[in-house]
């Protein structure tokens, strides 16, 4: 079936603008999650959602970021003015809803701030 | 607060060889253990998991790995390395409290001809 699905893959902004990130998680998934990976570093957790709900934004680095995921399916990690420091690649994850179900990665976008 | 530690950022082994990766652990209570793999051009993939139980777990692709309470460790092995196991390897530690994980910064494996 298919897997994690993130748009875009790539994404070149200037300094000071306004990106979205689109996650589309696999079908009947209640939990997602957003990561964030720096060059030679691990993923960073940054907030989970069980259905429509955050449950968990404690790694949401500043107010610059936020997430949505309105009908419990498709999310959207959106940052506002952003830094070159935001450069990284975003990952997104999935999962079934019981705690530590594994997780299944999309691909991730990979974020340029310029 | 929880961490983890890979030692090796990089490790180079033969083809056939056997491997180990390195995961040394901080956290109070029995942690969830996690070994995630990372292709070029893929998303991560879980290998194998620990939560309780025998503390020798296997996982998919012939990996198993070990938890150490007394050492904090959960090291992954193969008796035989692949070439296409050539990849970048997480390991990752969660709680019961919360759903987010924690991630080591990973070694990059190169496996030789």
């Amino acid at each position: 079936g298919a897997g994690v699905s993130q748009t875009p893959s790539n994404k070149v902004t200037e300094k000071g603008k306004y990106v979205e990130l689109r996650c589309d998680p696999i079908s009947g998934h209640t939990a997602l999650y957003w990561y964030r990976q720096s060059l030679g570093q691990g993923p960073e957790f940054l907030i989970y959602f069980q259905g429509t709900g955050a449950a968990d934004d404690s790694g949401l680095p500043n107010d610059r970021f936020f997430a949505v995921r309105p009908e419990g399916s498709v999310s959207t990690l959106k940052i506002q003015r952003t830094e070159r420091g935001d450069s990284a690649v975003y990952l997104c994850a999935s999962s079934a809803g019981q705690t530590h179900s594994p997780l299944h990665f999309g691909n991730g976008t990979r974020l340029t701030v310029t | 607060a929880q961490s983890v530690t890979q030692p090796d950022i990089h490790i180079t082994v033969s083809e056939g060889a056997s491997l180990e990766l390195r995961c040394n652990y901080s956290y109070g209570a029995t942690p969830y253990l996690f070994w995630y793999v990372q292709s070029p051009g893929q998303g991560l993939q879980l290998l194998l998991k620990y939560f309780s139980g025998d503390t020798l777990v296997q996982g998919i692709k012939g990996f198993e790995a070990e938890f150490k309470r007394s050492q904090s460790s959960f090291n992954l092995r193969k008796p035989s390395v692949h070439w296409s196991d050539a990849a970048e390897y997480f390991c990752a530690v969660g709680d019961t409290g919360r759903r987010a994980l924690t991630f080591g910064s990973g070694t990059r494996l190169q496996v030789q001809p």
